[in-house]
């Protein structure tokens, strides 16, 4: 069966380093998004990407983030600065359509460690 | 605005009782209510949804839920518990915002 992938599994970086959290969605979905889990929290949701454009974000994706599908596998989500409340488990996920019923496919997420 | 509440943070049962999670949601438009379960180090995978129609959904592994308008709940449940049903169980809402918004999740513990 078709799965969403999602590397590395875990990162640990610095205080105000760059990173970039890398997914393979299901090949034949177009619409990809970003949700994001700090410890003890509920699962909140970043960013939706359609055909090469942010369709929906929330107030927590302001301009330290940025998403980009760089080829025709690959879609990231780049945190520029990192800050210590930047901690928590990143899922990736994916879906055929834009519908309200369509099922959103997730990774096993990236738990981002920031120091 | 758009909100999902579980009740139980941490659910214990014996194996073979019944599995009752709680879920109530908040959505000023109708909502689409979905149960996804995570097993360690992996990801949310779907157990069920309700989209239109019938309230009793059927889902994967024996798992079944029922959406009460009335009462704005879509609990979720299962005859008989078994040991690999030991997951987190997140219930979810997507409304007037396509996104999922999420309950806070309810760890399931079966004991033998």
């Amino acid at each position: 069966e078709p799965e969403v992938t999602q590397t590395p599994s875990h990162q640990v970086t610095q205080m105000g380093q760059e990173v970039i959290l890398r997914c393979v969605p299901i090949s034949n979905h177009l619409y990809f998004y970003w949700y994001r889990q700090i410890l003890g929290q509920k699962v909140e949701f970043l960013v939706s990407f359609y055909n090469n454009e942010i369709s929906e974000k929330s107030e927590i994706f302001d301009d330290q983030f940025s998403v980009e599908r760089p080829d025709g596998s690959n879609f990231t989500l780049k945190i520029r600065s990192t800050k210590l409340e930047d901690s928590a488990m990143y899922f990736c996920a994916s879906s055929q359509s834009d519908s309200h019923t369509d099922t959103q496919y997730f990774g096993p997420g990236t738990r981002l460690t920031v120091l | 605005a758009q909100s999902v509440t579980q009740l139980g943070s941490h659910v214990s049962v014996s194996e073979g009782a019944l599995v009752l999670l709680r879920c109530n949601y908040s959505s000023s438009v109708p909502p689409y209510l979905f149960w996804y379960v995570q097993y360690p180090n992996q990801g949310l995978q779907l157990l069920l949804k309700y989209t239109t129609g019938a309230t009793l959904v059927k889902g994967i592994n024996g798992f079944e839920a029922e959406f009460k308008k009335s009462e704005t709940s879509f609990h979720l449940t299962k005859p008989s518990a078994h040991m690999s049903d030991a997951a987190e169980y997140f219930c979810a809402l997507s409304g007037s915002a396509r996104q999922l918004t999420f309950g806070s999740g309810t760890q399931l513990t079966v004991l033998p």
